[in-house]
């Protein structure tokens, strides 16, 4: 069975620019949630969403948003890119849409913003 | 502020001795702990997990011990192995939080000297 896949692996953006990050779930999994891993700290909650809903929002300005898909894909995006943007995102899937744990988490997309 | 705070950025072992990683919290509505090891270029692996009803729970050569008076609590690998060489993330939940999300610690580097 395919892991969490996340597309891109790598990208490197210009400040002021928008980003796309592509997540697919295990084939089952009806839950994904987003994080962000800023080199040498843990990785910090942005979203999780449950049956294409969102159910979690963590402390993440509004240039940041989520959708998930009827195919419980789902997609992250950041506008209005600032340096402080460059991380790992990290995509995480699992059964459950309220318990925290089950997840399987993806290799993630290294973003640099320049 | 920091909830979970791993305070060794690093940890050497010889390889078949001991590797004990801590791990402190500071909020009390924490009742959900999990260990996730990382790998360069990979995605948080789920390790062991324990619920704040126990205070022991061990899998293997991975046993993690929750001190909830001392808001403490420790991974345990034994013997340790040199494929054990990682960063491991401490992380808390509320159960039935799914909305929050998991708080990391920024992560222990356990180095298993040969």
């Amino acid at each position: 069975d395919a892991g969490v896949t996340q597309s891109p692996t790598h990208l490197i953006k210009t400040r002021g620019q928008h980003v796309t990050l592509r997540c697919s779930p295990i084939s089952g999994h009806k839950s994904v949630s987003w994080y962000q891993q800023v080199l040498g700290q843990g990785p910090q909650f942005i979203f999780q969403y449950y049956e294409k809903e969102e159910r979690g929002r963590g402390n993440f300005p509004d240039r940041f948003s989520a959708r998930q898909f009827p195919n419980y894909s789902s997609e992250l995006n950041v506008n209005a890119l600032l340096l402080g943007d460059s991380a790992l995102y990290l995509c995480a899937s699992s059964h459950s849409g309220t318990q925290n744990y089950g997840y399987t988490f993806g290799s993630g997309t290294r973003l640099t913003v320049v | 502020d920091q909830q979970v705070k791993q305070n060794s950025p690093s940890l050497s072992v010889q390889e078949g001795r001991i590797s004990i990683l801590n791990c402190d919290y500071t909020n009390s509505m924490f009742d959900y702990f999990l260990w996730y090891k990382k790998y360069p270029a990979e995605g948080p692996t789920f390790l062991i997990s324990i619920s704040s009803i126990k205070d022991k729970n061990e899998d293997g050569r991975f046993t993690v011990f929750l001190n909830k008076s001392a808001k403490h609590l420790s991974l345990h690998i034994v013997p340790s192995q040199p494929g054990d060489s990682a960063v491991y993330f401490c992380a808390a939940s509320v159960t039935g939080g799914g909305a929050d999300g998991l708080t990391f610690g920024k992560g222990t580097h356990l180095i298993i000297q040969p």
